[in-house]
């Protein structure tokens, strides 16, 4: 299977602390996005790093991503109750033009 | 705003009763997807459209079709529903740049499907 395997499965942290999770996938790829999906809605896109990027920054997120490992890591800085949700890898699939396929995710919680 | 849009939020139907969810966009994206995503679950792709080129994944379940009469309408209809398509439904789109798999895909808020 293509699919990106996401650690950990759940997380749960304390307002203002860093998130970290995890994305290891199996195949070679030319870029890796992520997407965070609040409760019951739909996802919305986060960030994008090719695969000649290691790291790339956007607000208060970091990914890096190491080809030779086949995985990515998604850095949530100063965390807020708002960061809460399931955070999804998404790799594209071989030979599938537009197509992605998710990872397993992560179910983030950030308490008060 | 551009946006997806899918109707209805809630839908409930009965076991083997048919039922036609919706998506539009106003994005004027090339390639819609319909995924299904059960509780605690990734996404899984049933399906896109490619402008009016259809593509449906291999394991997608044939109870599953889809139609797309225009660039902004796209339907899921699910011919029999049993307990097990329970689930919530995402619309999205891209722009479907030929030749490139940097996609980004932008999603509606979904349809959560009941079935009794």
């Amino acid at each position: 299977s293509q699919q990106g395997e996401e650690d950990p499965q759940a997380l749960s942290i304390q307002e203002g602390e860093n998130a970290t999770m995890n994305c290891s996938y199996k195949t070679s790829i030319n870029n890796l996005q992520w997407y965070r999906q609040n409760s019951g809605r739909g996802l919305v896109h986060l960030i994008l790093i090719r695969s000649n990027e290691r790291e790339k920054h956007s607000g208060r997120l970091r990914v890096t991503l190491d080809t030779s490992k086949k995985s990515s890591s998604l850095l949530i800085t100063a965390s807020r109750a708002a960061d809460t949700a399931s955070y999804f890898c998404a790799i594209p699939l071989t030979g599938g033009g537009n197509k992605l396929t998710f990872g397993t995710g992560t179910q983030l919680k950030v308490e008060l | 705003d551009a946006m997806v849009i899918q109707n209805p939020r809630y839908q409930v139907t009965q076991f083997g009763k048919p039922v036609t969810l919706s998506c539009s966009q106003t994005l004027n994206h090339n390639v819609m997807y319909w995924y299904q995503q059960k509780s605690s679950q990734a996404p899984k792709l049933l399906f896109h459209y490619y402008d009016k080129d259809f593509n449906n994944e291999a394991d997608t379940p044939d109870n599953f079709q889809s139609r797309r009469p225009n660039t902004s309408f796209c339907f899921l209809d699910i011919r029999s529903p049993g307990l097990g398509d329970a689930a919530m439904y995402l619309c999205a789109t891209s722009r479907g740049v030929w030749g490139t798999s940097t996609d980004t895909q932008y999603f509606g808020p979904g349809t959560r499907l009941t079935v009794l």
